[in-house]
């Protein structure tokens, strides 16, 4: 069964710690992504990685940077996290030149207060 | 650049009861349209999906029909169940927009007995 797993369901951070929110995956994609999802907003994407040791900035990177070393984890950091960053963060996955379906993990869930 | 508009929710309809739920897009270049679903506590899944004008996707129930002259992707099912309560997402991808999935904000649908 594939899968793409985030290492934490509920995080609580206060205003200024660093953040890092893992993800891995098990189907050997290439592609991975970082979203974040809001009510009303519905699914922005954050940062986005082609390839090992690549990545590009999405819709909203500010705040926000990635790091994939191997090709089956991408991490996303908080630097220094704020209060609008509370948000659920969700992983996916993608074959490389396969447009459509991305595989989602199950979302991570970060409070900063 | 790419967008998705999707009707506002939440639609609360009774079992057995016909659903759609209305979606427009814009695009640049030859879009793939999609729609993915969440239910409760779980990240996004594909549903279906039409990769060209005039083509229907169709999983599980649920039909969309690709329309070029309307722009649309409307999501139907014949019968909803108690058990298709989630949060519906439409969705495209387009070589003009790098290839990227350009979500809508999400339609809640919520079946009572």
């Amino acid at each position: 069964d594939v899968k793409v797993t985030q290492s934490s369901r509920y995080l609580v951070k206060r205003t200024g710690e660093k953040v890092f929110l893992e993800c891995v995956q098990d189907m050997d994609h290439e592609n991975m992504f970082w979203y974040r999802q809001d009510p009303g907003l519905g699914l922005r994407l954050i940062y986005f990685s082609y390839d090992v040791k690549m990545k590009e900035k999405g819709d909203i990177p500010e705040g926000y940077s990635v790091s994939r070393e191997k090709k089956e984890r991408f991490s996303l950091i908080l630097e220094s996290a704020s209060t609008n960053q509370t948000s659920m963060y969700l992983c996916a996955s993608r074959r490389q030149g396969e447009t459509g379906e991305l595989f989602f993990g199950e979302g991570s869930r970060l409070t900063v207060l | 650049g790419n967008s998705v508009t999707q009707m506002e929710g939440p639609v609360t309809l009774s079992e057995e009861a016909f659903l759609t739920i209305n979606c427009t897009y814009t695009a640049t270049g030859y879009p793939s349209l999609f729609w993915y679903v969440q239910y409760p506590g779980e990240g996004l899944q594909l549903l279906l999906k039409a990769t060209k004008a005039d083509d229907k996707g169709s999983n599980k129930g649920f039909e969309a029909t690709y329309r070029k002259e309307t722009t649309s992707f409307h999501l139907e099912k014949g019968s909803v169940q108690v058990s298709d309560s989630a949060v519906y997402f439409c969705a495209l991808t387009s070589t003009g927009g790098g290839n990227k999935l350009t979500f809508g904000t999400g339609t809640q649908l919520k079946v009572e007995l």
